[in-house]
């Protein structure tokens, strides 16, 4: 089983370039998530979507948009990328916000913006 | 909001060392609770959780027990390896409505041998 895959696994962007994010999950859950990790800052919500054709913002949802095009997939995408986005990105899944089951983690996506 | 705070790190252990990671919450109300591991340029996995009060979460020798009456899911390891070195994340699923998972900042384990 895949579970929860993302692209690129690396990606370097010079300041104000853009670029997408992709995700896809293969357990035919609901929900869908993106996370970025910083160092001594865990991880922090950038957007969550609930259920397909519905998206929410999350903690730190400032210079990034979502899509979820289908089911399967949930892309996060920067417009104009800033060395502030440096980071490493997951994706998650679960099968439906209302459960008390666990989010499924891709393997993430590191992000240098120069 | 709902919140989490675990220790900070790092932490280094002999093998066969025992362990402890301290993890408290802030909630409202009955939050489910997880542990999670990461290994170096992977993702997170869940490692074991709990749904209620005096629930204990066990997995690969790992433990938790939900303590309601202290806000607090603390792991433990009665005998550590090298093979556990990794992040750990304290997580909890937030009970305001919004579904989001909120996460403790993380605490690195080193396991020497």
């Amino acid at each position: 089983n895949a579970g929860v895959t993302q692209t690129p696994k690396f990606q370097v962007l010079k300041t104000g370039q853009s670029m997408t994010l992709q995700c896809a999950q293969d357990m035919n859950h609901n929900s869908m998530y993106w996370y970025r990790q910083d160092p001594g800052m865990g991880l922090r919500l950038i957007y969550y979507s609930a259920s397909e054709g519905t998206t929410d913002k999350g903690e730190v949802p400032n210079g990034y948009n979502v899509s979820r095009l289908n089911k399967r997939e949930f892309s996060l995408r920067l417009e104009s990328a800033a060395p502030s986005q440096t980071s490493v990105y997951f994706c998650a899944s679960v099968a439906w916000t209302g459960s008390n089951s666990p989010l499924h983690f891709g393997n993430g996506t590191r992000l240098t913006v120069t | 909001g709902d919140s989490v705070t675990q220790m900070e790190g790092p932490v280094t252990l002999s093998e066969e060392a025992f362990l402890t990671i301290n993890c408290t919450y802030t909630a409202t109300g009955y939050p489910s609770l997880f542990w999670y591991v990461q290994y170096p340029g992977e993702g997170l996995q869940l490692l074991l959780k709990a749904t209620k009060a005096d629930d204990k979460g066990s997995n690969k020798g790992f433990e938790a027990t939900y303590r309601k009456e202290t806000t607090s899911f603390h792991l433990e390891k009665g005998s550590v390896q090298v093979s556990d070195s990794a992040v750990y994340f304290c997580a909890l699923r937030d009970t305001s409505g919004t579904y989001k998972y909120i996460f403790g900042t993380g605490t690195r384990l080193k396991v020497l041998a």
